[in-house]
């Protein structure tokens, strides 16, 4: 079976850095993928790592270890509108798409 | 990035009745959907996988004759979901695939089950 463990919630102020780790335990990898989903819509596209080390986007960096099951996606200045679910997604052998519970993160002033 | 459109964006049907979701990729050849289900405050599910022109592989637990789906086109892909019932109630949302790594989503489909 396919285990991808997220934490359920996180809690960030304005302007500061946080990270969401994520562990996985998956069948196949293909790559991991991050992405953002806000309330009654469809999650959309942040961050890809196929290989280990860490991949730099804007505010966002992601990052993963293949031989630890482990990937941590980072937000730096943190806005207001930064608060949504954050979304682990592991490709697995067969080019699926397998979820983490997600996180959801609150941003307060 | 590419453009997935899902249709309808919110159905509302009556027990026992049967709905169709459609998903098309409007500016690229999906060679493989996916299809998703998300109750609230959960994570997405992956229903199955469908590859154009094939059988659609569907995840354990997921029935296959509940929920039909259809790859007939590079650019569509439907599900059916057949019988309704309200515990079938749930947010569907469907991927794409083409060439390129990531999948992209459509929009969502609500769907509510009276």
């Amino acid at each position: 079976g396919q285990n991808i463990d997220q934490p359920t919630e996180m809690t960030a102020t304005e302007g500061a850095i946080v990270q969401i780790n994520c562990t996985y335990q998956t069948s196949g990898f293909n790559g991991l993928f991050w992405y953002q989903q806000h309330a009654g819509e469809a999650p959309t596209f942040l961050s890809y790592n196929v290989l280990d080390g860490l991949e730099e986007k804007g505010r966002f960096s992601s990052f993963l270890s293949r031989s630890k099951g482990y990937s941590y996606l980072l937000l730096k200045e943190l806005q207001m509108k930064d608060s949504a679910s954050y979304l682990c997604a592991v490709k697995g052998s067969g080019n699926q798409f397998y979820f983490g519970t997600g996180t959801s993160l609150t941003v307060i002033p | 990035g590419a453009v997935v459109s899902q249709h309808p964006s919110r159905v509302i049907c009556k027990s026992g009745t049967s709905v169709k979701i459609e998903c098309r990729s409007l500016d690229f050849q999906a060679t493989t959907m996916f299809w998703y289900r998300q109750f609230p405050k959960q994570s997405l599910m992956l229903m199955a996988t469908s590859n154009e022109g094939s059988k659609a592989t569907y995840e354990q637990g997921v029935e296959k004759d509940k929920f039909l789906i259809n790859h007939a086109s590079l650019t569509l892909s439907t599900l059916t979901v057949t019988s309704a019932h309200p515990e079938d109630s749930s947010f569907y949302i469907c991927s794409a695939r083409g060439g390129l790594s990531e999948a992209f989503f459509g929009q969502g489909t609500r769907l509510t089950v009276v």
